[in-house]
């Protein structure tokens, strides 16, 4: 069965406190894998798309990651407004819609 | 350009009533899809249009939901009748494939059955 998890489902860190959100993924035919911000009572708002192992983008303070079995999420010196739930979802080879994570909910304190 | 855009924004309904739930997506986007987020659980795929037709609707819950896209333009999503299990939030995102592919979300519906 297609599984995405999403570690940890929680984080606070201090202002400036750079870290990493984990999304580790079990699929058959990936065919991409998308990284979500989503802030309290909206939907989730797209950052970055990852197609291949090895991959890397780029956006202000973050970056994603792909290897073959998981995404990483790096956040540098992150300010209060990088507060937020992070969504990691995949789109297989069979279909058009998105499987979700749980989520990580990032809390930054001043 | 305009977002996906979603009514209403809240609902409250008691069980056995009907809701509607509407989506206008993005122009020019074929792809339609609507998912689901109930309490403490991941957002979940409930179906996609493409254009007018329903080409995956492999996450409907039961035959208690019914989706319809008028035209290919926007989407309805009713309930009926409503139970408390239904109660979550909605989202409907759109895509283009020429564009990426990339689901854009709406804000959302948030549905209370009582």
């Amino acid at each position: 069965e297609d599984q995405v998890t999403q570690s940890p489902e929680a984080l606070r860190l201090q202002e400036g406190e750079s870290s990493s959100l984990n999304c580790s993924y079990t699929v058959s035919g990936l065919r991409g894998l998308f990284w979500y911000r989503q802030d309290p009572g909206k939907g989730p708002e797209f950052l970055f798309t990852l197609y291949s192992a090895g991959e890397e983008k780029e956006k202000e303070r973050l970056k994603a990651t792909l290897t073959k079995k998981e995404s990483f999420l790096h956040i540098t010196a992150p300010k209060p407004e990088d507060s937020a739930t992070y969504l990691c979802a995949v789109r297989l080879n069979a279909g058009n819609m998105l499987t979700f994570g749980g989520g990580t909910r990032l809390m930054v304190k001043p | 350009e305009a977002g996906v855009t979603q009514f209403p924004s809240h609902s409250v309904i008691e069980k056995g009533q009907t809701v509607t739930l509407r989506c206008d997506p993005i122009s020019g986007h074929d792809n339609l899809y609507w998912y689901r987020r109930v309490m403490g659980k991941e957002i979940k795929f409930l179906l996609h249009f493409v254009k007018e037709s329903k080409q995956d609707e492999s996450g409907m819950p039961n035959n208690r939901f019914l989706a319809e896209r008028t035209g290919g333009t926007y989407s309805t999503l009713k309930v009926q009748p409503a139970e408390l299990e239904d109660s979550g939030v909605y989202f409907c995102a759109s895509s283009q494939e020429s564009k990426g592919g990339v689901a854009f979300f709406g804000q959302g519906t948030r549905l209370t059955v009582v």
